[in-house]
């Protein structure tokens, strides 16, 4: 069975800092990866994902991710975080090829302290 | 282009009381779904469609129907609400048309807060 984990609950961090929301993953065969970001009372909005190919993946907002294979793991990353970041982060994994299941993670809330 | 839309956006239910939320997409996707997300709980998959005339079971299908009677639209029914079904329910679309033919990122509605009392 796949799975997806996100570790932090919540992560903070100071405006103007870098930050990091963390994810690992569990599949068979070939990941899909996805990162969505949910605004309050809203629905998920795509961000980026990585299907094949360059590692590190750029999406919208600013934020990118790097697929690490060996570690499993699909990191969501921004060089300078905006008051307008705060939001709640869902990573998301599917294996390749025709339909698959998309399973997503439990969310993380990221919080950027002005 | 509206994307995925959804009504009601609130609704409070009488326990065994039945309804139907509305969902449809303009994109053309041949991929439908229905989540309902409970906090810290992530979203899980209730019901999905592969196409018109086409769905299947998700991971949490007891107490809920579907129908896809065409590309556009994916009613959620719910039959003899219950307290457990007090949720926020999102409908989704993805990929799988003519000119784009994979199935990647999923475009979500705005959601329906549904209170069960």
């Amino acid at each position: 069975a796949q799975s997806v984990a996100q570790p932090e609950d919540q992560v903070n961090v100071a405006e103007g800092n870098p930050l990091t929301v963390k994810c690992t993953y569990s599949v068979s065969g070939n990941p899909y990866l996805f990162w969505y970001v949910q605004y309050p009372n809203r629905g998920l909005q795509f961000l980026l994902k990585y299907i094949t190919g360059d590692n590190l993946v750029k999406g919208s907002y600013g934020f990118e991710a790097e697929f690490n294979k060996s570690q499993t793991s699909f990191h969501l990353k921004k060089p300078s975080a905006l008051v307008s970041d705060s939001a709640l982060y869902f990573c998301a994994v599917r294996s390749s090829g025709g339909y698959q299941k998309v399973t997503f993670g439990t969310g993380t809330k990221l919080q950027v302290i002005p | 282009n509206a994307g995925v839309t959804q009504t009601p956006k609130f609704r409070i239910l009488k326990i065994g009381q039945s309804m139907t939320l509305q969902c449809a997409q303009d994109m053309n996707h041949n991929y439908m779904y229905w989540y309902r997300q409970d906090p810290g709980m992530g979203l899980k998959l209730i019901y999905y469609s592969v196409g018109a005339g086409i769905t299947d079971k998700g991971e949490v299908p007891n107490g809920y129907n579907v129908s896809r009677s065409t590309t556009e639209d994916f009613p959620l029914r719910l039959e003899l609400a219950a307290p457990s079904q007090t949720s926020v329910y999102f409908c989704a679309s993805s990929g799988g048309t003519a000119t784009t033919p994979v199935n990647y990122e999923q475009y979500f509605g705005p959601g329906t807060r549904l209170t069960v009392t």
